[in-house]
C-alpha cells in the first residue's frame, strides 16, 4: 500500500518555464512533507519542506503548496534551470518520524 | 564540513552471505537512519538509531540488523542475502529525533548475485 504517491514517472520542462512536480497522499496523520532532489551517483538532497499547519512555503525559485483537503502537495520550481533535471522524490512523515517516500519523478529541464 | 559518508561504494555478494555496510554521519548530527532503495522506487525506511539504540523499525525482517557507536557512526548488516536484497543502501543523518529533515550519503550499492 503505498502512501505516498507520485503519479508522473517524468516530466519534461524548457528553461525558463515553470516546472511543477505533484504528490498525492493517503495517511491524514502525515504532517509534514518535504522534496529531495537525487542526481545519478549520489544521496539524495533536501531541497524544500512544509508543515501541515501551512499552505505553501518558498524558498528563492522553489515553492511547495500543499492542499490538505485533498491530500496533495506540489513542488514549483521558476524559472527552471538545465541543473534543476534530476529525480524528484516527494516524502512525508508524522510526528516527526521517519520519511515514507514516493518513487520519483524524473524532471528534464531542456536548454 | 564533512557531510555523510557510506562505505563502500559499491558491493558484489553471493546468495547466502553476510554483508556489513558502514556510515559515518554529518558533523554535528546524532541520529542514523538506513534506506533501501530498489531500482525504480524511493527509499525505504529500514531503521533509525539514536544513542546507540534502534529506536524505529520499518517492515524489514530481523535479516536486517544494525548498530551505532559512541561516534555515532553506524552500521548495517544482512544475513543470508537474497537475489531481492539488492539495491542501493542509504545511510542518512539529522540532530536530535526531530525535526525530519535527514541529510543522505551517496549510497552503497549492493549486488547479489
Amino acid at each position: 500500500d503505498q502512501q505516498v504517491k507520485q503519479n508522473s514517472p517524468s516530466l519534461s520542462v524548457q528553461e525558463g518555464r515553470i516546472s511543477i512536480l505533484n504528490c498525492d497522499y493517503t495517511n491524514s496523520m502525515f504532517d509534514y512533507f518535504l522534496w529531495y532532489k537525487k542526481y545519478p551517483a549520489e544521496g539524495p538532497t533536501f531541497l524544500i519542506s512544509i508543515s501541515s499547519i501551512k499552505d505553501k512555503n518558498e524558498d528563492g525559485r522553489f515553492t511547495v503548496f500543499l492542499n490538505k483537503s485533498a491530500k496533495h502537495l506540489s513542488l514549483h520550481i521558476v524559472p527552471s534551470q538545465p541543473g534543476d533535471s534530476a529525480v524528484y522524490f516527494c516524502a512525508a512523515s508524522k510526528g516527526y518520524s521517519t520519511l515514507t517516500f514516493g518513487k520519483g519523478t524524473m524532471l528534464l529541464v531542456s536548454p | 564540513d564533512a557531510g555523510v559518508t557510506q562505505s563502500p561504494t559499491h558491493l558484489i555478494k553471493t546468495r547466502g552471505q553476510q554483508v556489513t555496510l558502514r556510515c559515518s554521519p554529518k558533523s554535528g548530527h546524532d541520529t542514523v537512519s538506513w534506506y533501501q532503495q530498489a531500482l525504480g522506487q524511493g527509499p525505504q525506511f529500514i531503521f533509525q538509531y539514536y544513542e546507540e539504540e534502534e529506536r524505529q523499525r520499518g517492515n524489514f525482517p530481523d535479516r536486517f540488523s544494525g548498530h551505532q557507536f559512541p561516534n555515532y557512526s553506524s552500521e548495517l548488516n544482512v544475513n543470508a542475502l537474497l537475489l531481492g536484497d539488492s539495491a542501493l543502501y542509504l545511510c542518512a543523518s539529522s540532530f536530535g529525533l526531530s525535526p525530519p529533515e535527514q541529510y543522505f550519503g551517496p549510497g552503497t550499492r549492493l549486488t547479489v548475485t
